[in-house]
């Protein structure tokens, strides 16, 4: 059974500087992708990133780019240029090969970037 | 535009009551989902539909049913026999494709136990 853990239940940061939250993962699968997401105070969850286990380079989408160490299992997800606007709770998801394509999500970095 | 609706956004249970969630989407997507949210638990698997008239259990399915009788719809029924229903519920859909297919959430419901 996969698994994805995230062991910062709380981050802070101060505007403008980067932070990274982590993610680890299980799987035997050698096919698999892995995404984070953003959950703002309001509750919907919005797509950031996505990272593919054959991918050869780390995706970057804008300030958001992945730290993908497949030998470690870890695509940690790092935030540059930090603004208050990016204070939410962020998840890191995986999907498997040959499932129904559910994800299976982390419990969450809640994090809280200050003026 | 298109996207993923939930109603109600709040919704309260008295004990022993059913209650149903809805979820609608004009995205045309083949796959649904209900996810759990409880506080440090992260989202948890409920039920999912890839095609209509077709749904399979998820990791905690238990007090829970599910129809699929059109492709934009997806209702959660949370029965009597849930004992702990108070949660943060978020619908998902996403296209059948490969393994980066993106999938879109809809704004959640509330349910709280009264």
């Amino acid at each position: 059974a996969q698994k994805i853990t995230q062991t910062q239940p709380g981050m802070f940061v101060q505007e403008k500087e980067a932070v990274t939250l982590d993610c680890t993962y299980d799987t035997s699968d050698p096919s698999y992708g892995l995404f984070w997401y953003k959950q703002p105070s309001s509750g919907e969850m919005i797509f950031l990133i996505y990272q593919g286990s054959y991918d050869q380079q780390n995706a970057t989408e804008g300030r958001y780019s992945l730290n993908f160490q497949k030998a470690r299992k870890s695509a940690n997800l790092v935030i540059s240029a930090s603004q208050l606007g990016d204070s939410a709770m962020y998840f890191c998801a995986m999907r498997i090969s040959g499932s129904a394509r559910q994800l299976t999500f982390g419990s969450g970095t809640q994090l809280t970037v200050l003026p | 535009d298109g996207g993923i609706t939930q109603s109600p956004k709040y919704l309260f249970r008295k004990e022993g009551q059913n209650v149903t969630l809805s979820c609608e989407q004009n995205l045309n997507h083949d796959a649904m989902y209900w996810y759990r949210q409880d506080p440090g638990q992260g989202l948890r698997l409920i039920y999912y539909s890839q095609i209509v008239n077709d749904f399979q259990k998820g990791d905690i399915a238990e007090g829970y049913s599910v129809s699929r009788e059109k492709k934009e719809s997806f209702p959660l029924t949370v029965t009597s026999a849930q004992k702990n229903p108070t949660a943060f519920y978020l619908c998902a859909s996403h296209r059948m494709g490969g393994m980066n297919t993106e999938a879109f959430f809809g704004q959640g419901t509330r349910l709280t136990v009264v």
